[in-house]
């Protein structure tokens, strides 16, 4: 099993559909985050976790909300869907030892239509 | 806020040659992280290589290498022997101690390359 899962892999909605993009974790970091990824604009910061209380916004977070269930799932939600929000999501988790790995899932890409 | 820049949005090399990828940041800290981040037509994000800015000797990873430059905030990424699998885009990346260390991403460099 992948250390990072995220599920739905692709996923086509309506737009105004509220949908959840779910994030699961076996590697037992407590820093989580979801990014967004458009073409030619990199990955962008829509909000990170270091436990379940504590969850803060990325530079993109309007239009989004998360919640940490546990230590290992952390969920993406889009209240009311629209067509700019269409893009390829990732969760990674991050180690804060010295090493400092980041493990990234293989993506949702969202499209809304 | 820390910015990464990537100034080559396409680069192209031919099979067993070499090609450089640029990458300069922005940041007031002294204590940071720089990653370059492969991601392949698979579109999972693989971690090609890591610097650590406290150390001075640039890191390198079999035919990976980077050019680390503090004082110039540059970090460029080089691939020698080029190969067919190494097609990707490629994301520079900075970790501070903002935003939860976060990642802080670069807009990427598409790398073809030919036979």
């Amino acid at each position: 099993d992948a250390d990072v899962t995220q599920t739905p892999r692709n996923r086509i909605t309506k737009t105004g559909k509220r949908i959840m993009l779910e994030c699961s974790q076996t590697k037992g970091h407590d820093r989580m985050y979801w990014y967004r990824q458009d073409p030619g604009l990199g990955l962008q910061l829509i909000y990170y976790s270091f436990d379940v209380k504590d969850i803060n916004k990325g530079e993109i977070s309007d239009g989004y909300s998360v919640s940490r269930q546990a230590q290992a799932k952390f969920s993406l939600s889009l209240e009311s869907a629209i067509p700019n929000q269409t893009a390829l999501y990732f969760c990674a988790t991050s180690d804060p030892g010295p090493n400092e790995g980041y493990t990234f899932g293989s993506g949702t890409r969202l499209t809304v239509v | 806020a820390q910015t990464v820049t990537q100034s080559q949005p396409e680069m192209s090399v031919q099979e067993a040659e070499t090609v450089t990828l640029s990458c300069t940041y922005d940041t007031s800290e002294s204590d940071y992280y720089l990653f370059w981040y492969k991601q392949p037509p698979s579109r999972q994000m693989i971690l090609v290589i890591r610097q650590e800015a406290y150390k001075q000797q640039n890191a390198t990873e079999n035919r990976f290498s980077v050019n680390f430059q503090k004082a110039a905030k540059s970090f460029s990424l080089k691939i020698s022997d080029s190969q067919l699998g190494d097609a990707a885009m490629y994301f520079c990346a900075y970790r501070g101690t903002n935003s939860g260390y976060a990642l802080n991403f670069g807009k990427g460099t598409s790398l073809l390359v030919t036979p």
